[in-house]
């Protein structure tokens, strides 16, 4: 079946704009993540969405990043006021529900981000 | 999330077999050791993963230390599609959302 879509693929922005980024989960999951990895650097945690429930913003840098899930299904990652330090690849994954110890996480192919 | 170690990088052989090793002294005993891949330019990937018992499964093995405080995920025939950095993550209750991915293990495989 489909895997986790992400768009767009590639993003350029000036320093200063708001982006917005989109993640298409798996059919049927209700867990959703976000991550970033900058480049060369491990993959950083950001927002997570399980079903209804609030979602767990521990991981976001600052104030200028948010996120929403709409119907449970796609998300949105939005960044305003853009900064260079903004500029990494977004990853998006999703899991057919938290279980903790033993849930898969499927990523999907990322956005790779570009502040100018 | 208790600490992994895994090697910064390794090479392999191509259609040789590969062990990518784990350390993990400090496990707990309801602590998951799981894999993941993530290859040039992709997303991670789920490997395999396990808590006491060798697991096995079509893209790989994990073999895992009796006292469970080291793992190997074997890749039985690499090729030059599986060259890719490879994380040990472990996962227990109190890990919270978040995949650990640590820095990883960069197999290089050359024909």
């Amino acid at each position: 079946g489909a895997g986790v879509s992400q768009s767009p693929s590639n993003k350029v922005t000036e320093k200063g704009k708001d982006v917005e980024l989109r993640c298409d989960p798996i059919s049927g999951h209700t867990a959703l993540y976000w991550y970033r990895q900058s480049l060369g650097q491990g993959l950083e945690f950001l927002i997570y969405f399980q079903g209804n429930s609030a979602p767990d913003k521990s991981g976001l840098p600052s104030d200028r990043f948010s996120a929403e899930r709409t119907g449970g299904s796609v998300s949105t990652l939005t960044i305003q006021r853009t900064q260079q330090e903004d500029s990494a690849v977004y990853l998006c994954a999703s899991s057919l529900e938290y279980t903790g110890t033993k849930e898969t996480q499927y990523f999907g192919p990322g956005t790779r981000l570009l502040v100018l | 999330d208790a600490k992994t170690t895994q090697p910064n990088s390794m090479e392999s052989n191509e259609e040789e077999p590969v062990h990518l090793p784990c350390n993990h002294s400090t496990i707990s005993g309801t602590d998951y050791i799981h894999w993941y891949r993530q290859l040039p330019s992709q997303g991670p990937e789920y490997v395999i993963h396990g808590l006491t018992s060798n697991v096995n499964n079509r893209m790989a093995s994990l073999a895992i230390a009796e006292d469970r405080k080291s793992s190997t995920l074997i890749l039985h025939r690499a090729t030059l599609r599986d060259a890719a950095v490879y994380y040990c993550i472990l996962r227990d209750e109190d890990s919270g959302y978040a995949l650990n991915f640590g820095k990883g293990t960069s197999l290089l495989v050359t024909p």
